[in-house]
């Protein structure tokens, strides 16, 4: 069953701590990117990678990190500087970055108690 | 710098009608990408128009790319309540040659 697997669905994480969302793809694509969205609002672009062990700044990564060892995955970690994390984090991944119909993974909830 | 504006943000229709969302762009667009989101959901792919004055249809979607490729629209005929959702169109940014989003239209349709 091919496609983009996300995990955990719902995360909660005191102030203060470090959280790493996971993000899996058996699609063979060598583009991958995270997305935010908050309540009513679009998609921003917080990191995306072209290729194994590349991978670059979005629009908002400030209080983010990424990591691209493997080519099936493309884990987000949101830290503690990150002011106002409670959001929606959608992964996606295309065949290229050239070929950016983009294919996205079911989200992640986190919540910031 | 390229601006795209997607309009109206909400439209609340009666099933049975019809539904537009556009999108304007100040610059000429390379192509344009449409996705559907329901509620709760993740966004998924629907169409793409490269093409200057490019139709596609999808049952009762039809999809628009304007003639001078700076407009689009994504129009539903006869809505039905499978329908609701937030539909957002997509480009490629002409300085990052990364997708950009637009803001979404949400639509919600009375039964």
């Amino acid at each position: 069953d091919g496609g983009i697997t996300q995990s955990p669905k719902y995360l909660f994480r005191k102030e203060g701590q470090n959280v790493t969302l996971s993000c899996e793809q058996n699609l063979n694509h060598d583009a991958m990117y995270w997305y935010r969205q908050d309540p009513g609002q679009g998609l921003r672009l917080i990191y995306y990678s072209q290729i194994v062990n590349d991978f670059q700044k979005g629009d908002i990564a400030e209080g983010y990190s990424v990591s691209r060892e493997k080519k099936e995955s493309f884990p987000l970690t949101v830290t503690s500087a990150q002011k106002n994390p409670t959001a929606f984090y959608l992964c996606a991944s295309s065949r290229t970055l050239a070929d950016n119909t983009i294919y996205f993974g079911e989200g992640s909830w986190l919540t910031v108690v | 710098g390229q601006q795209v504006m997607q309009i109206p943000q909400y439209q609340h229709v009666q099933e049975g009608e019809d539904f537009t969302t556009y999108c304007n762009s100040s610059t000429t667009l390379s192509n344009i990408q449409w996705y559907k989101q329901r509620p709760g959901g993740h966004p998924v792919f629907l169409i793409q128009l490269v093409k200057s004055g490019e139709v596609k249809k999808q049952k009762r979607l039809t999809f628009q790319f304007g003639e001078a490729k700076k407009n689009s629209s994504l129009h539903i005929t006869a809505t039905q309540t499978t329908d609701v959702g937030t539909y957002f169109c997509a480009w490629t940014g002409s300085n990052t040659g990364k997708l950009i989003f637009g803001q979404g239209t949400t639509l919600q349709v009375k039964p």
